[in-house]
């Protein structure tokens, strides 16, 4: 199947400090990025929808200003969590959508923030 | 809206045992169905899929039949591992994004 990197897959940062997650589809373009957060022993929650070149829709709840989303290319989408603070602790994980008829998401390994 | 509905765990297996795990949907339209697993401290990988009814989607010893009438996606593998052990979402796609159940949690035990 297809791969899609994200990277870091661990960061640690100090509370106040921006953090910025990296989501690469390998091999294939990728129109439509998504980005999920997961909290422990949970499902995932979808936070953005991310197309190239146009700004992310955002779902509902979540704020644009905190969780800047960038997709710049048919391959990259950043994630910045800017001003983190303890309560963005999380797991969070992006995919990439192959668009087309079969329009499958692909998922990267995810990145878990840990905010001091 | 649409919407996932899978059975919940966790649910702890010997090995070699028979899986199922339940999963029903609700939507309109005709969307496609996986099944996405996680391992502990990982991202989600896709398991299998099935885009239209009756289809079945089957890798690794797992399936899941894609039932229309039922509106359901459980699923299945005759002899689990302990390797098998990880969180198993149900999913689907309609006219928006991936739509995901609340996960299963799996432990297979030797």
């Amino acid at each position: 199947g297809a791969v899609v990197s994200q990277h870091p897959s661990r960061v640690i940062c100090k509370s106040g400090t921006s953090v910025k997650i990296e989501c690469r589809s390998l091999d294939f373009q990728a129109t439509t990025m998504f980005w999920y957060r997961q909290f422990p022993k949970q499902s995932l929650m979808l936070m953005a929808t991310s197309n190239e070149g146009s700004k992310a829709t955002y779902e509902q709840g979540v704020e644009k200003d905190k969780f800047l989303i960038n997709h710049a290319s048919l391959t990259l989408s950043t994630l910045t969590v800017t001003s983190a603070h303890p309560e963005d602790s999380s797991f969070y994980i992006c995919s990439a959508s192959t668009g087309g008829m079969e329009n499958i998401q692909y998922f990267g390994a995810g990145t878990r923030l840990s905010v001091l | 809206g649409d919407s996932v509905t899978q059975m919940e765990g966790p649910v702890t297996l010997s090995e070699e045992a028979f899986l199922t795990i339940n999963c029903t949907y609700t939507a309109t339209g005709y969307p496609s169905l996986f099944w996405y697993v996680q391992y502990p401290g990982e991202g989600l990988q896709l398991l299998l899929k099935a885009t239209k009814a009756d289809d079945k989607g089957s890798n690794k010893g797992f399936e899941a039949t894609y039932r229309k009438e039922t509106t359901s996606f459980h699923l299945e593998k005759g002899s689990v591992q302990v390797s098998d052990s990880a969180v198993y979402f149900c999913a689907l796609s309609g006219n928006t994004p991936l739509v995901f159940g609340k996960g299963t949690r799996l432990s297979v035990i030797a």
